[in-house]
């Protein structure tokens, strides 16, 4: 059972443009949601997250949009740089639960190309 | 302020042996969450160590298992390997339980099993 689903495996955008990265979740009990930015061989780095308070988290060229009534949460990086070239993970953790755990959900990734 | 550091960064084991690999938390940090990464896949939740307790654990066997140091450091141990636990081992840190707290990776140990 997926319940964080990265559904466009791979995303080709110019530079300069707005690249948009898309998420769904089926867990209503997720409250706390993540982006993160992996190049090959490194691991995992923290981009931005959003709590389930707000629809909207910006830092600098980084937006995460969360519509909790459509289960969706969106990255927009503008503008793209080549740089961002990477696999963009999202992730999501729910409240409760045993142990009040930080356990986070993963999506499968979206591979990001952004062309010079 | 040092990162998560991961050892080794590689490993080859053979079927039905044991692996420890071995994780140092970011400063400040005392919470350590071990995923594992399937190729094409995105990180599963293993378990969680919190103040040298397990504090939460995903759908893998007891064979998985685990330590906290009072330094915050963490220890993977699996016993009796199996081809399928070839895959990429990550730890990440986090402050307090890891709530509303964003987790911080290391780059991993990749473990291959012949």
């Amino acid at each position: 059972d997926q319940q964080v689903k990265q559904n466009s495996p791979s995303l080709s955008v110019q530079e300069g443009r707005i690249s948009i990265l898309n998420c769904d979740y089926t867990n209503s009990m997720f409250d706390y949601f993540l982006w993160y930015k992996k190049y090959p061989a490194e691991g995992p780095t923290f981009l931005i997250s959003i709590s389930s308070i707000k629809d909207k988290n910006e830092d600098g060229r980084f937006t995460v949009f969360l519509n909790k009534s459509a289960k969706h949460l969106s990255l927009h990086i503008v503008p793209s740089q080549p740089g961002d070239s990477a696999v963009y993970f999202c992730a999501a953790s729910a409240r409760g639960g045993s142990g009040n755990t930080g356990k986070l959900i993963f999506g499968q990734g979206t591979t990001l190309q952004v062309k010079p | 302020e040092t990162g998560v550091t991961q050892s080794p960064t590689h490993l080859i084991k053979t079927r039905g042996q044991q692996v420890t690999l071995r994780c140092s938390s970011q400063s400040g940090h005392n919470t350590v969450s071990w995923y594992q990464q399937a190729l094409g896949q995105g990180p599963q939740f293993i378990f969680q160590y919190y103040r040298e307790e397990e504090n939460g654990r995903g759908n893998f066997p007891p064979r998985f298992s685990g330590l906290q140091f009072p330094n915050y450091s963490s220890e993977l141990n699996v016993n009796a390997l199996e081809l399928d636990d070839s895959a990429l081992y990550l730890c990440a840190s986090s402050a307090g339980q890891g709530r509303n707290q964003p987790q911080h990776f290391g780059d991993g140990t990749r473990l291959s099993i012949l």
